[in-house]
């Protein structure tokens, strides 16, 4: 079974300094992997993805994430934040193989409080 | 292109009472999911559609919960009765093709049971 740890629920960080937000998964096959944002009182939206080929990924809003199959992590970064950064950050990760159709199991969230 | 609908946004109702939430994908995507969001806590998966059958309702409480989506397009969870431990944002999310892909969520529905 897959499973995603996320360490640090709240991160605090301040305005134009680097943010990483940490993320591990578990899977006894490959993995796609992928990285959700929600703001107070909306859904999630997707900030990027990984599905196979360059382990470092861009997404929206200057945000990156990095695919370290040996350490089985999936972190989050973003060279300076803004205060508009400031959200629930979910990790998630999908099973390929799961019978033809996607299943994703999400953790269980990092809180981004971007200080001015 | 519309987004994924979802209402009511708000619900308060009290244990053993009965709820229904609806969903109105974006049009044309084949996947529906309802996922619960409890409070401090990542989404998970209730049941999860494609077109109009199910393909995963392994975490759904069966004996309270309920969801259809007839004709393949729009569909209603159902709570009843409810306990407090559903107190919960209840999200529906779509997607439009099989396999990987992402996935649109609406704004969710936060339900209150008193």
């Amino acid at each position: 079974a897959q499973s995603v740890t996320q360490l640090d629920s709240q991160v605090p960080v301040f305005e134009e300094a680097p943010v990483e937000l940490r993320c591990n998964y578990s899977s006894s096959v490959s993995v796609y992997l992928f990285w959700y944002v929600q703001y107070p009182n909306q859904g999630l939206q997707l900030l990027l993805k990984y599905l196979s080929g360059s382990t470092l990924v861009k997404g929206i809003n200057g945000f990156e994430a990095e695919f370290n199959k040996s350490q089985t992590s999936f972190h989050l970064r973003k060279p300076s934040v803004h205060i508009s950064d400031t959200a629930e950050y979910f990790c998630a990760v999908s099973d390929p193989y799961s019978g033809g159709y996607q299943k994703v199991t999400f953790g269980t969230g990092t809180k981004l409080q971007v200080i001015p | 292109e519309a987004g994924v609908a979802q209402s009511p946004r708000y619900k308060i109702i009290e244990k053993r009472q009965s709820v229904a939430f609806w969903c109105n994908p974006i049009s044309g995507h084949a996947t529906l999911y309802w996922y619960q969001q409890i409070l401090g806590q990542g989404p998970k998966l209730l049941i999860q559609f494609q077109n109009n059958g199910v393909v995963d309702d392994s975490q759904l409480p069966k004996d309270r919960f309920s969801a259809e989506r007839l004709k393949g397009v729009d569909s209603t969870l159902k709570i009843q009765p409810a306990k407090l431990e559903d107190s919960a944002v209840y999200l529906c999310a779509s997607s439009g093709l099989v396999g990987v892909n992402e996935q649109f969520f609406g704004p969710g529905t936060r339900l209150t049971v008193l």
